[in-house]
């Protein structure tokens, strides 16, 4: 059964960088089937997509973020990560990791593109 | 891109169906059949419920369904029970890689 772990600091202060981990178990990190995806939730609201990225390193972003967002992974360790850049309270919110089934052609339907597997989250707070 | 509009509550009593809508663009919902549904529960992370519109993975319930009509996809949930009380999230591809969620709705079991 695959797992995703998140970790890294519960606190980070304001206009630093957020650092966080997603560790995988039960399968690879380097299959072509699959996107990693961060996905973050303010704590009340709903889910925003901040990127997505191949184990080749090739990253995805959601445009509203994308300049402060930058993604890699450690394919030795299984692991991916994320780096947010000079957050701001608005950046509170629960983090979360998930596989992201990659897009594939079947004749003219494209298919994919959704989160089959999740991790626990982790809440971050931006303390000022 | 703006976030998929979805209500932000709805509610129905045991037995009884709801349907929860997802109003994107022609961009997005109304461009690929890749609409995808989860459901949260309170301190939990997201199920995923369906995928590619209308796609039940294996172990959800077959009260759960998904349709679309031109840039609206929903979520109907048929035989309320109590444990369906959650909040619920639309996703949907917009193309160039990128992904966009709906605000989520939280669904009553009266």
């Amino acid at each position: 059964q695959l797992q995703l772990q998140e970790s890294g600091p519960g606190l980070v202060k304001a206009s630093e960088t957020l650092s966080l981990t997603c560790t995988v178990s039960g399968g690879s990190i380097s299959s072509s089937t699959y996107y990693w995806g961060w996905i973050r939730q303010p704590p009340g609201k709903g889910l925003e997509w901040i990127g997505s990225l191949f184990y080749s390193g090739s990253s995805y972003y959601n445009p509203s973020l994308k300049s402060r967002v930058t993604t890699s992974v450690d394919t030795s360790n299984n692991q991916f990560s994320l780096r947010l850049s000079s957050v701001t309270a608005a950046d509170t919110a629960w983090y979360y990791c998930a596989r992201h089934l990659s897009g594939t052609y079947s004749g003219d339907l494209y298919m994919g593109h959704y989160f089959d597997y999740w991790g626990r989250g982790t809440l971050v707070t931006v303390s000022s | 891109q703006s976030a998929l509009t979805q209500p932000a509550s709805v509610s129905g009593s045991p037995g009884q169906s709801i349907t929860i809508s997802c109003t994107g663009t022609s961009r997005d919902v109304g461009s690929y059949k890749l609409v995808s549904w989860y459901q949260q529960h309170p301190g939990k992370a997201p199920k995923l419920m369906i995928y590619e519109d209308t796609k039940r993975p294996s172990g959800v319930s077959n009260r759960f369904s998904g349709s679309k009509s031109g840039n609206t996809a929903s979520l109907t949930i048929s035989g309320l029970q109590a444990e369906d009380e959650a909040d619920y999230h639309c996703c949907s591809y917009a193309g160039s890689i990128t992904l966009l969620f709906g605000g989520g709705t939280k669904l009553t079991v009266l």
